[in-house]
C-alpha cells in the first residue's frame, strides 16, 4: 500500500498567517492526491481534488500545488474558522490512504 | 442538496453482529462509488473500502478486509457495512461518502455522511 505522511503533525499559528502543510508520498501518484479539512464532531469536507483544483465552495484561500510524490497545502491568509485538521488522501491505488493529518490550532 | 443519510449510534457487546447503512439518491448511486471510512477516537481517518452500487464491485483494505463486509441494495439507494462479530477495537464513528466514477480528474470524496457512532462494549 501507498503510504503518506505529512508534515507537520501539529502547528500553532495566528489568524492572517500564511501557513503550508506537506504530504509525501511513498511512491509517485502523479496528481491523484486530494486534501480534506475536518473540525471537532464533523465530518470532513473536500478542498482540493486532482493535487491542485479546488472544490467548488471552498475559499480560495485555500492553494494546492505538487505532482509525483511530493505535495503541498497552502492556506493564505488564515481565518477563524481554519483553525482544524487537514488530512491528505492518495487516488491512485486500492487502498486510497489518507496521512496522518495535522492539526492547525490558534497560538 | 445532496445527502447521504446514515443510520442511528450503535451500542453493542463483543461477539454481536451489525449492520449500519447509507443512504442516498438515485442519482448520487447512479453516477458515483461510495467509500466507507473509519476514525477511531482521537484519531485519524482510515478508508475502508469502496462500493460500486450498480454492481456491487468491492475493493477493500487490507486492513479490514475479512472482518467487515460492504454491501448494497441499489433498489433502495442504499449501502451497508456489516459486521458478524465485533470487537471492542471496531470503537469508531463511521462515515460513507461518495466518489465521482468519471476518470477525468482524481476527484476526492465529496460529499460526506453524518457519521455513525459505533460503541463496542462488555
Amino acid at each position: 500500500a501507498i503510504q503518506l505522511t505529512q508534515s507537520p503533525s501539529s502547528l500553532s499559528t495566528s489568524v492572517g498567517d500564511r501557513v503550508t502543510i506537506t504530504c509525501r508520498a511513498s511512491q509517485a501518484i502523479s496528481s491523484a492526491l486530494v486534501w480534506y479539512q475536518q473540525k471537532p464532531g464533523k465530518p470532513p469536507k473536500l478542498l482540493i481534488y486532482d493535487a491542485s483544483r479546488l472544490q467548488s465552495g471552498a475559499p480560495s484561500r485555500f492553494r494546492g500545488s505538487g505532482s509525483g510524490t511530493d505535495f503541498t497545502l497552502t492556506i493564505n491568509g488564515l481565518q477563524p474558522e481554519d483553525f482544524a485538521d487537514y488530512y491528505c488522501q492518495q487516488l491512485e491505488t486500492y487502498p486510497f490512504t489518507f496521512g496522518p493529518g495535522t492539526r492547525v490550532d490558534i497560538k | 442538496e445532496v445527502q447521504l443519510v446514515q443510520s442511528a449510534a450503535e451500542l453493542k457487546k463483543p461477539g454481536e453482529s451489525l449492520t449500519i447503512s447509507c443512504n442516498g439518491s438515485e442519482n448520487t448511486f447512479s453516477n458515483y462509488w461510495i467509500s466507507w471510512v473509519r476514525q477511531m477516537p482521537g484519531k485519524g481517518l482510515e478508508w475502508m473500502g469502496r462500493i460500486d452500487p450498480t454492481d456491487s464491485y468491492i475493493n477493500y483494505s487490507p486492513s479490514i478486509q475479512g472482518h467487515v463486509t460492504i454491501s448494497a441494495d441499489k433498489s433502495i439507494n442504499t449501502v451497508y457495512l456489516q459486521w458478524s462479530s465485533l470487537k471492542a477495537s471496531d470503537t469508531a464513528v463511521y462515515y460513507c461518502a461518495r466518489r465521482s466514477r468519471s476518470d477525468y480528474y482524481y476527484y476526492g470524496l465529496d460529499v460526506w455522511g453524518q457519521g455513525t457512532t459505533v460503541t463496542v462494549s462488555s
